[in-house]
């Protein structure tokens, strides 16, 4: 079964410090990795996936995060952290095309000027 | 990036009533789409994959009969809750794979349907 793991409910940085969600995942086959972000009574929008080739994938609005296999993690992260990236982040995978995302269970990202 | 829409975006309703919520894909077709359910300060969790031209896939727990899924077109998949009661107030959201280039498909989610039952 597919899983996802994102360790920390809150995540708390001071503006124009780096920032890192965490994610780990659990899948049988080649992960299809995602991360959105979802702001108050929103749906989600979608920031980076990996699927093949490069680890280090950059994203929308300056996020980047790194997939390692050896680690299973996919760890979403930004050099400098903006008052607006405060929000709900959410780390999914899936192992197939087309196929349902399975979702962490999300982290608040909050960022302090 | 591809666009997905979901109408109404709050509903309140009466407890026994029902509600129909539609996700349309407004530059895209879609064969799959899938509706999801988050409760407050909660992650997603998937209700169905709804598939055009056949009936909807539910995931284990989930009630056909009082969530009724139509895929009426490549475009426009709805969700009804019927004879909703106040445990179904909820954020539903559905969406939808798009592929584009050959590093697989991106889901894009539409912005949501509160609902309240009253």
């Amino acid at each position: 079964a597919q899983s996802v793991a994102q360790p920390e409910d809150q995540v708390n940085v001071a503006e124009g410090n780096p920032l890192t969600v965490k994610c780990t995942y659990s899948v049988s086959g080649n992960p299809y990795l995602f991360w959105y972000v979802q702001y108050p009574n929103r749906g989600l929008q979608f920031l980076l996936k990996y699927i093949t080739g490069d680890n280090l994938v950059k994203g929308s609005y300056g996020f980047e995060a790194e997939f390692n296999k050896s680690q299973t993690s996919f760890h979403l992260k930004k050099p400098s952290a903006l008052v607006s990236d405060s929000a709900l982040y959410f780390c999914a995978v899936r192992d197939q095309a087309g196929t349902a995302l399975i979702f962490g269970k999300g982290t608040t990202l909050s960022v302090s000027s | 990036g591809a666009v997905v829409s979901q109408h109404p975006s709050r509903v309140i309703c009466k407890s026994g009533t029902s509600v129909k919520i539609e996700c349309r894909s407004l530059d895209f077709q879609a064969t799959t789409m899938f509706w999801y359910r988050q409760f407050p300060k909660q992650s997603l969790m998937l209700m169905a994959t709804s598939n055009e031209g056949s009936k909807a896939t539910y995931e284990q727990g989930v009630e056909k009969d009082k969530f009724l899924i139509n895929h009426a077109s490549l475009t426009l998949s709805t969700l009804t809750v019927t004879s909703a009661h106040p445990e179904d107030s909820s954020f539903y959201i559905c969406s939808a794979p798009h592929l584009a280039g050959v590093k697989g498909d991106t889901q894009y989610f539409g912005p949501g349907t509160r609902l309240t039952v009253l």
